[in-house]
């Protein structure tokens, strides 16, 4: 079954660093998206990008955050100066938009800001 | 706008008894329904979903929700639950006008006891 990867499963960063979470989603999707979950928190919406531009984000996704489809497999999700409070697992999703609209998600990347 | 209510943030439940965990959400169009659980450090798993048709829906592990449209509720259920059911269980809903951003609740922590 196919799936969404993300890479790595664990980052460790010093604050002010950057970093680049980085997901392969499946290969026909069409919709792409990234949620952050704080520890103990519910799923939140960062960011969604559709035809190589971003549709809508929210008011989360700061100037720090930035995303891109270098190629025609990855999507990355670029934070430029890392603050403690970013510490959180970071999901990526995709979506097909054919009569299943159905998100899949990957495993997740925890990022630990110290 | 799309909200997610998840009325108990916590639900304790002895083994092998039912449970019903309660979801209630907004939405200006028609939605599609999901739940997610999550496992202690670990990511995302679709328990079920509901896209279109039937409103009983059945998911993995024994569970099954009812989408509701009137009352405008998902509530998740499980007729006998086991020790390994504990965990964290997000409801959640995307719709086309959103662009097919999935909308999570606050959680409810199932936890089992013994």
């Amino acid at each position: 079954e196919p799936e969404v990867t993300q890479t790595p499963s664990h980052q460790v960063t010093q604050m002010g660093q950057e970093v680049i979470l980085r997901c392969v989603p499946i290969s026909n999707h069409l919709y792409f998206y990234w949620y952050r979950q704080i520890l103990g928190q519910k799923v939140e919406f960062l960011v969604s990008f559709y035809n190589n531009e971003i549709s809508e984000k929210s008011e989360i996704f700061d100037d720090q955050f930035s995303v891109e489809r270098p190629d025609g497999s990855n999507f990355t999700l670029k934070i430029r100066s890392t603050k403690l409070e970013d510490s959180a697992m970071y999901f990526c999703a995709s979506i097909a938009l054919t009569a299943n609209t159905e998100a899949f998600f990957g495993q997740g990347t925890r990022l630990t800001v110290v | 706008a799309q909200s997610v209510t998840q009325l108990d943030s916590q639900v304790p439940v002895f083994e092998e008894a039912p449970v019903e965990l309660r979801c209630n959400y907004s939405s200006s169009v028609s939605v599609y329904l999901f739940w997610y659980v999550q496992y202690p450090n670990q990511g995302l798993q679709l328990l079920l979903k509901y896209l279109s048709g039937s409103t009983l829906v059945k998911g993995i592990n024994g569970f099954e929700a009812e989408f509701n449209k009137s009352q405008t509720s998902f509530h998740l259920r499980k007729p006998s639950v086991h020790i390994s059911d504990t965990a964290e269980y997000f409801c959640a809903v995307s719709d086309r006008a959103g662009g097919f951003k999935t909308i999570f609740g606050a959680g409810t922590r199932l936890f089992v006891k013994a």
